[in-house]
């Protein structure tokens, strides 16, 4: 069965800080991958999707980017963090039928 | 363009019949979702319905589908304190991409 993680599951950081979150699924091969952000009390905004290794779509401008090195491993990096991208980030993935299937979810707070 | 829309909140009393509702607008939608989301933690996946059924029934949960008039329903039977979380309503039109709605805090009071 296919599972996805995310870690860390909770970040503290600086203003101006780097970031690096990490998603990872296993028991699927050539996933679609996503990464959300959901700000306290709203609902999901999307920020980038991969359809393959090296092949990101940006969906907001901002100060992050996304990577996809392997298959199955998604990062969503920032070099300079800023107090507005704190929030709850969501990792999902798709297979063939499109459903996405979500992640635990790495809560981040800039101070 | 494509657009979710559901009320914020909706607070029942344990043992009632909860529904929440949804409208989207685009009509070649071909799935339409619900996901659950308790505090602090992802969001689960409780049913989806092709859009070119009417209603899907799983236990406790049953889904409405109202295609002419774009709108969605979920109802949940006997409602328990443990089904209080944040419900989202998604779209898929075949696409690479889901739209969400913006979720609906549902309160269950005991």
């Amino acid at each position: 069965s296919q599972t996805i993680h995310q870690w860390p599951a909770t970040l503290v950081q600086p203003v101006g800080s780097p970031l690096s979150l990490e998603c990872t699924v296993e028991g699927t091969s050539n996933p679609n991958l996503y990464w959300y952000r959901q700000a306290a009390g709203r609902g999901l905004q999307l920020l980038f999707y991969s359809v393959g290794i090296g092949q990101i779509s940006s969906e907001v401008p901002q100060n992050l980017s996304a990577s996809r090195p392997q298959d199955r491993q998604f990062i969503l990096s920032s070099k300079k963090l800023l107090l507005s991208d704190s929030g709850f980030y969501l990792c999902a993935w798709t297979g063939t039928g499109g459903t996405q299937y979500f992640g635990p979810g790495t809560r981040l707070l800039v101070l | 363009g494509e657009d979710v829309e559901q009320s914020l909140f909706l607070s029942v009393r344990e043992g009632d019949s909860s529904v929440i509702n949804c409208t989207y607008t685009d009509s070649s939608s071909t799935y339409l979702y619900w996901y659950k989301q308790e505090p602090g933690a992802g969001l689960q996946l409780l049913t989806y319905i092709f859009s070119n059924m009417d209603m899907k029934q799983d236990q406790r949960l049953t889904v409405l589908l109202n295609k002419k008039d774009k709108h969605l329903s979920l109802r949940i039977a006997d409602t328990q304190t443990g089904d209080s979380a944040i419900y989202f309503c998604a779209e898929n039109t075949g696409g690479f991409k889901t739209i969400f709605g913006a979720g609906t805090r549902l309160f269950v009071k005991a």
